[in-house]
């Protein structure tokens, strides 16, 4: 089975704090995403990797980035953590996407932030 | 732009009874897959069926079918013989078959099933 972890169920930081949130998979799969997730909003992307090193910005990325030195981790990173970026964190990850792909997303089980 | 709309956000059924969610979409692409996700109380996020926009046969796994308008643009998801253990969080998403990356997801629809 596909498993995707995310380091952190809970936290609490300080607004101004930099945050690092942690996501890997084992199954070798090339692309991997950040969304987050507001009552009432749904899930909103906020960066996605299709490859190493490779990102691409999805609708929300601002006070986001994001790493991903190695094929199997992929990093959010809040730079100055604010009171608005409290929120649920999932990262998932899937095989590339093509026209014979189903695009089944995998999902970690969230990372829980709460910026004081 | 590709949108998916949830209209239901919260719903209710009598455990052992039937229950069908809504969902409607748009895109300009001629073919996407469409998806349901469900999310159970502090659980991770499952797929629970897809369908090929191609494929006219509505997709079936054990109680959960879809009925899949494309002329419509609907896609509503059929909950039979609910068990508890359905009470989730449901969403539908989207994706179209060019090769994007990104799944669209509507807003969710909050299904409680009561004893």
């Amino acid at each position: 089975d596909v498993k995707v972890t995310q380091s952190s169920r809970y936290l609490v930081k300080r607004t101004g704090e930099k945050v690092f949130l942690e996501c890997v998979q084992d199954m070798d799969h090339e692309n991997m995403f950040w969304y987050r997730q507001d009552p009432g909003l749904g899930l909103r992307l906020i960066y996605f990797s299709y490859d190493v090193k490779m990102k691409e910005k999805g609708d929300i990325p601002e006070g986001y980035s994001v790493s991903r030195e190695k094929k199997e981790r992929f990093s959010l990173i809040l730079e100055s953590a604010s009171t608005n970026q409290t929120s649920m964190y999932l990262c998932a990850s899937s095989l590339r996407l093509r026209m014979t792909n189903t695009g089944e997303l995998f999902f970690g089980e969230g990372s829980r932030l709460t910026v004081l | 732009a590709q949108t998916v709309t949830q209209s239901q956000p919260e719903m209710s059924v009598q455990e052992a009874e039937t229950v069908t969610l809504s969902c409607t979409y748009d895109t300009s692409e001629s073919n996407y897959y469409l998806f349901w996700y469900k999310q159970p109380p502090s659980r991770q996020m499952i797929l629970v069926i897809r369908q090929e926009a191609y494929k006219q046969q509505n997709a079936t796994e054990n109680r959960f079918s879809v009925n899949f308008q494309k002329a419509a643009k609907s896609f509503s998801l059929k909950i039979s013989d609910s068990q508890l253990g359905d009470t989730a969080m449901y969403f539908c998403a989207l994706v179209d078959g060019a090769g994007s990356y990104q799944l669209t997801f509507g807003k969710g629809t909050k299904l409680s099933v009561i004893p």
